[in-house]
């Protein structure tokens, strides 16, 4: 099966500034890599996604970015406010194999006002 | 209608009891899953269920047992669970189950099992 890596764990920056969140997937037929943010006691919620046609994916402050050939995908959110605060679950999908998402270990965002 | 719901919000059960979660989508997804998800850690997928028929079952032990009534309908029966079954259960939805498609989250029942 597939195995993603995700990298940092835990992430602190200040206000204003840019956040960087990496994917690393093992599968080579993995084609849709969607983005959630959960914040405490909440849903895991889509933030973005990208498919494997695709090199990069914008919305607003925030963006992903992917690499086919090196196999991993990353987050961007620029512009870091408090409220972007929660962990960030990266995840990939497998072409034709029932859309089960294999998620990362997450990444905890703490943005210090 | 946008979202998937869930009830109840919060449960607490004995290890003797039998309870059920709910979960509803009005959304026209015809494939609807189950994760378990602990503290800080991805959410772990334990049943996946495509055009109301189990498709996928993670080796989940048979005190879950899922049950899927219609396409807008998914239940999870929970009978003589541990302490450590205590989490955070989520259910979601996507429109396919055969490609790559979002995967739309509930949010969630708080299960603690004394």
């Amino acid at each position: 099966g597939e195995n993603v890596e995700q990298h940092p764990s835990t992430l602190s920056v200040q206000e204003g500034d840019s956040a960087v969140i990496k994917c690393t997937y093992s599968d080579s037929a993995s084609n849709y890599f969607p983005w959630y943010k959960q914040e405490l006691g909440k849903r895991p919620q889509l933030i973005i996604d990208i498919r494997s046609n695709v090199g990069e994916k914008k919305d607003q402050r925030i963006a992903v970015t992917l690499n086919k050939t090196a196999k991993h995908f990353s987050l961007h959110i620029t512009e870091t406010q408090p409220e972007d605060s929660a962990v960030y679950f990266c995840a990939a999908s497998i072409r034709n194999t029932g859309n089960q998402f294999y998620f990362g270990t997450g990444t905890s965002l703490t943005v210090i006002p | 209608d946008t979202e998937v719901t869930q009830t109840p919000k919060h449960l607490v059960m004995g290890m003797t009891n039998k309870k059920s979660l709910k979960c509803e989508q009005h959304m026209g997804h015809r494939a609807m899953y189950w994760y378990k998800q602990k503290a800080k850690k991805p959410p772990e997928l334990m049943f996946v269920y495509s055009y109301e028929k189990l498709s996928i079952n993670e080796s989940v032990p048979s005190r879950f047992s899922p049950e899927c009534p219609n396409s807008s309908l998914l239940n999870l029966h929970l009978h003589a669970l541990q302490p450590e079954d205590s989490a955070l259960y989520l259910c979601a939805s996507s429109q396919r189950n055969g490609g790559s498609d979002t995967q739309y989250f509930g949010p969630g029942t708080r299960l603690t099992v004394l």
